[in-house]
């Protein structure tokens, strides 16, 4: 599985955006970028994921760089309930391939919310 | 509820004991997924079932577990002889097909060998 790369750890506070960054320079053309993130004592959650194009959804904004080999995770506005670890994912999306859909996890970035 | 739901939420097993695991995943979910996660660390995959029929079970540490979904909705997945080293949270997902669709996680079952 191709692998990513993020930070262990960033901050922010309350209210003002934050930017968690991916690398992933050995992807594949069919390979989709996936992010879920994990709240305390919580199943990871489902965020956001694109292929070529920034995508915006109710949650965050994905931006994916133009050679494709790093991504940024946006939250617009940081609450409290934002605090968790966030995963950036490749998922394969090439039929016939026996990833099945399955979800390499790597250690993720620890998001600190301040007040 | 919706979601994907797992059962029991915490389980202490003393070293040797079998346990199950039980996942509900959400109806017509054709993608039923296993992970274990130990404590500090991401997910880890374990085994993958599409409907029945398990298709990748290539994260299975041992020959003492398993895994099974014989009528394509509940999943249990078994332990046998629990050691230490298994003590660790297992998060069932499902997803409506395997194709790039979100996965939906459940809460997991805390497992704890002593």
């Amino acid at each position: 599985d191709a692998k990513t790369t993020q930070p262990n750890s960033m901050e922010s506070n309350e209210e003002e955006p934050v930017h968690l960054p991916c690398n992933h320079s050995t992807i594949s053309g069919t390979d989709y970028i996936h992010w879920y993130r994990q709240l305390p004592s919580q199943g990871p959650e489902y965020v956001i994921h694109g292929l070529t194009s920034n995508v915006n959804n109710r949650m965050a904004s994905l931006a994916i760089a133009e050679d494709r080999k790093s991504s940024t995770l946006i939250l617009h506005r940081a609450t409290l309930r934002d605090a968790a670890v966030y995963y950036c994912i490749l998922r394969a999306g090439n039929a016939g391939g026996t990833s099945y859909g399955k979800l390499t996890f790597g250690q993720g970035t620890i998001l600190t919310v301040h007040p | 509820g919706a979601g994907v739901s797992q059962s029991p939420r915490y389980k202490v097993a003393k070293r040797g004991q079998d346990v199950a695991l039980r996942c509900d995943p959400i109806s017509g979910h054709v993608s039923l997924f296993w992970y274990q996660q130990a404590l500090g660390q991401g997910p880890e995959f374990l085994t993958y079932f599409q409907n029945e029929a398990q298709l990748d079970k290539s994260g299975l540490p041992s020959d003492r577990f398993f895994a099974e979904r014989p009528e394509g909705s509940v999943s249990t997945l078994k332990i046998q002889r629990t050691q230490q080293e298994d003590s660790a949270v297992y998060l069932c997902a499902s997803s409506l097909g395997w194709q790039n669709t979100e996965a939906f996680f459940g809460q997991g079952t805390r497992l704890t060998v002593v």
